[in-house]
């Protein structure tokens, strides 16, 4: 069966930490992979994507994520986070050209400032 | 483009109430997605359409739910009758193999 693990459920970290959530995908073929950002009190929102190509993929706000194959994973990451990275991250995977994706249950990330 | 466009933004009724949410999908997503988020359960899928047709609505979680999508522009999700248990944001997603474009969410309160 198809589906994402997101291993931490609670991050707290101080500003200027560095990040890094753990995403594991569970996937028979090729995978598209998401993460999305929902800050408090608002909706979920794209953070980045990689379909092919670079595994190393940048997004929004300093945010970047790594796909290792061999591992399954996609784990996002940031040098140094700000408290207004306050948020709940989820990761997602979807088959290339699927529009449906599995989405994890997400990690909880609060930033002390 | 406006986005995916949810109604009403908050919503507030007694139980037994029927309830009625709106949807309007981004033009050209061919898939549209109905979540329901509350602290205890997270976030669920309830019910997906592809090109207009329901595909899977094993989330949906009783007989009091249901959905339609008439059309590629609008989708609704009802509820009759409505029970306090309910009281969840409710958010609807368009999607492409680009990926999830969410409205803004409707926030139910059953009294």
């Amino acid at each position: 069966a198809q589906s994402v693990s997101q291993h931490n459920h609670h991050v707290i970290l101080s500003e200027a930490a560095s990040l890094e959530l753990g995403c594991n995908y569970s996937y028979g073929g090729t995978v598209n992979l998401f993460w999305y950002v929902q800050y408090p009190g608002q909706h979920l929102q794209l953070l980045l994507k990689y379909f092919s190509g670079d595994p190393l993929v940048k997004g929004i706000k300093g945010f970047e994520a790594e796909f290792i194959k061999s591992k399954f994973s996609f784990n996002l990451r940031k040098p140094s986070v700000q408290w207004s990275d306050t948020a709940e991250y989820f990761c997602a995977a979807a088959n290339t050209n699927a529009g449906k994706s599995t989405f994890g249950d997400g990690t909880t990330l609060t930033v002390k400032p | 483009d406006a986005g995916v466009i949810q109604s009403p933004r908050h919503e507030v009724t007694e139980m037994g109430q029927e309830v009625t949410l709106r949807c309007k999908p981004i033009s050209g997503h061919d898939y549209l997605f109905w979540y329901r988020q509350t602290m205890m359960r997270g976030l669920e899928l309830l019910i997906y359409f592809n090109n207009n047709v329901p595909i899977d609505d094993s989330g949906m979680p009783e007989d009091r739910f249901s959905a339609k999508m008439p059309n590629a522009s609008f989708s609704t999700l009802k509820i009759q009758p409505s029970e306090p248990r309910d009281s969840a944001v409710y958010f609807c997603a368009s999607a492409t193999f680009y990926g999830y474009t969410f409205g803004s969410g409707t926030r139910l309160t059953v009294v």
